[in-house]
């Protein structure tokens, strides 16, 4: 079973701090994907990653793809309270068979002002 | 420019009673689509996906069906709703195996 695991699962700070998010998993994917989804919303896509190795930067997130492609980081500086939401990776496995994409369980962030 | 709608938006249904939500997709030709289920803050798990019309892939059993009668349409459908139905359901279109894009939900509310 392909199992994207994210960490940490809730994070509430106080804006202004910086954090980092993880998605780990023991297979190796051909592209991920990190969405943000805001309560009774759809997610909406923020980047996508395909080179293992690879930093993207969305003003103050900045994405980063593990070299082995099996792992990605998201990392927010100075964070604000429009931050706020459900971050969701996703990542389309060199294993599947089929048209599917894997997504991990989510990091609920809660920036306090 | 490609659009997801569904509808509709709530729905509060007693148990027992049947089910349909619809997801149409604007703006592209043969797109995958994927229906979604999300229990209250958590993350998204597979009901189904269509890679063309009249097929359909189920990823987990239960009481709900999907038909897919148009190339850009999708529906989710149950006989008789079950408590543990509720839910807030997503539909989503990608090209292929690459990025996939949602609709902006559906909340069901089974009593």
């Amino acid at each position: 079973t392909q199992l994207l695991e994210q960490s940490p699962q809730f994070l509430s700070i106080q804006e202004g701090e910086n954090l980092t998010v993880y998605c780990n998993s023991s297979s190796v994917f051909s592209s991920l994907q990190w969405y943000r989804q805001e309560p009774g919303e759809g997610p909406v896509l923020l980047v996508t990653v395909v080179t293992g190795g690879e930093v993207k930067k969305l003003k103050r997130l900045t994405f980063q793809f593990g070299d082995a492609r099996k792992d990605s980081s998201l990392h927010i500086t100075a964070a604000q309270p429009g931050d706020t939401g459900l971050y969701l990776c996703a990542g389309e496995s060199l294993d599947s068979s089929a048209s599917k994409i894997i997504f991990g369980s989510g990091t609920r962030l809660s920036i306090r002002p | 420019s490609q659009t997801i709608h569904q509808w509709p938006a709530t729905l509060v249904q007693p148990v027992g009673s049947p089910l349909s939500l619809e997801c149409t997709v604007e703006g592209t030709s043969n797109p995958n689509l994927y229906w979604y289920r999300q229990a209250a803050g958590r993350g998204l798990q597979l009901l189904f996906y269509s890679v063309g019309i009249g097929q359909i892939s189920s990823e987990v059993p239960q009481n709900l069906s999907a038909s897919r009668p148009q190339d850009r349409q999708f529906i989710l459908s149950s006989k008789k709703l079950l408590l543990s139905d509720s839910g807030f359901y997503l539909c989503a279109w990608s090209i292929g195996t690459d990025t996939q894009y949602f609709g902006p939900g559906t909340r069901l509310t089974v009593l």
